[in-house]
């Protein structure tokens, strides 16, 4: 079955440090992958997206992510945490005919 | 653009009883719409899939009996959980994909918190 997975229950860094947060995906044909963050008790706000092009898209609030076709990844990207970016960040495909299916979610923490 | 809108953003309801959650598009029209549902500190599921004027296409083990949904317009879609119990409480997250844009594009709502007593 296709899928998304994000390996990480959480992620821990330091404010100022790069940050990466991992997604690897199982999906046939050309992958359509996402990014959204949740905020708590909020909706989904969209991050990023690869469709096809560039490897490196850049996304909302300094993010960025790199698709890697031959390690299946699509990891998520910040060159410098900030307080602010803690929060539940979700790895998707689009699972073509259908809808956005999600990765299981991976908690980032940002500390002081 | 390309708001979507859920209401109530959150309930309480006595186990029995029957809920409904509305989600429409507000600048724009929706062919398809998605709901989702969302446990604490987990990931969103999909749980049904509407298109405007037909029958709701469910995913595996979601039952269409009690999760009833309509899809009226191309602006509205209702989830109505049905003789609710303590273990449908949830996060439910709407969708919308607009008539006019490529399909992979979705525009989620804000949420509905449900909470069964």
């Amino acid at each position: 079955a296709q899928s998304v997975a994000q390996p990480e229950d959480q992620v821990n860094v330091a404010e100022g440090n790069p940050l990466t947060v991992k997604c690897t995906y199982s999906v046939s044909g050309n992958p359509y992958l996402f990014w959204y963050v949740q905020y708590p008790n909020r909706g989904l706000q969209f991050l990023l997206k690869y469709i096809t092009g560039d490897n490196l898209v850049k996304g909302s609030y300094g993010f960025e992510a790199e698709f890697n076709k031959s390690q299946t990844s699509f990891h998520l990207k910040k060159p410098s945490a900030l307080v602010s970016d803690s929060a539940l960040y979700f790895c998707a495909f689009w699972k073509a005919g259908t809808a956005l299916i999600f990765g299981k979610g991976t908690t980032l923490s940002v500390s002081s | 653009g390309a708001v979507v809108s859920q209401h109530p953003s959150r309930v309480i309801c006595k186990s029995g009883t029957s809920v409904k959650i509305e989600c429409r598009s507000l600048d724009f029209q929706a062919t398809t719409m998605f709901w989702y549902r969302q446990f604490p500190k987990k990931s969103l599921m999909l749980m049904a899939t509407s298109n405007e004027g037909s029958k709701a296409t469910y995913e595996q083990g979601v039952e269409k009996d009690k999760f009833l949904i309509n899809h009226a317009s191309l602006t509205l879609s209702t989830l109505t959980v049905t003789s609710a119990h303590p273990e449908d409480s949830s996060f439910y997250i709407c969708s919308a994909r607009e008539l006019a844009r490529s399909s992979y594009e979705q525009y989620f709502g804000p949420g509905t918190r449900l909470t069964v007593t």
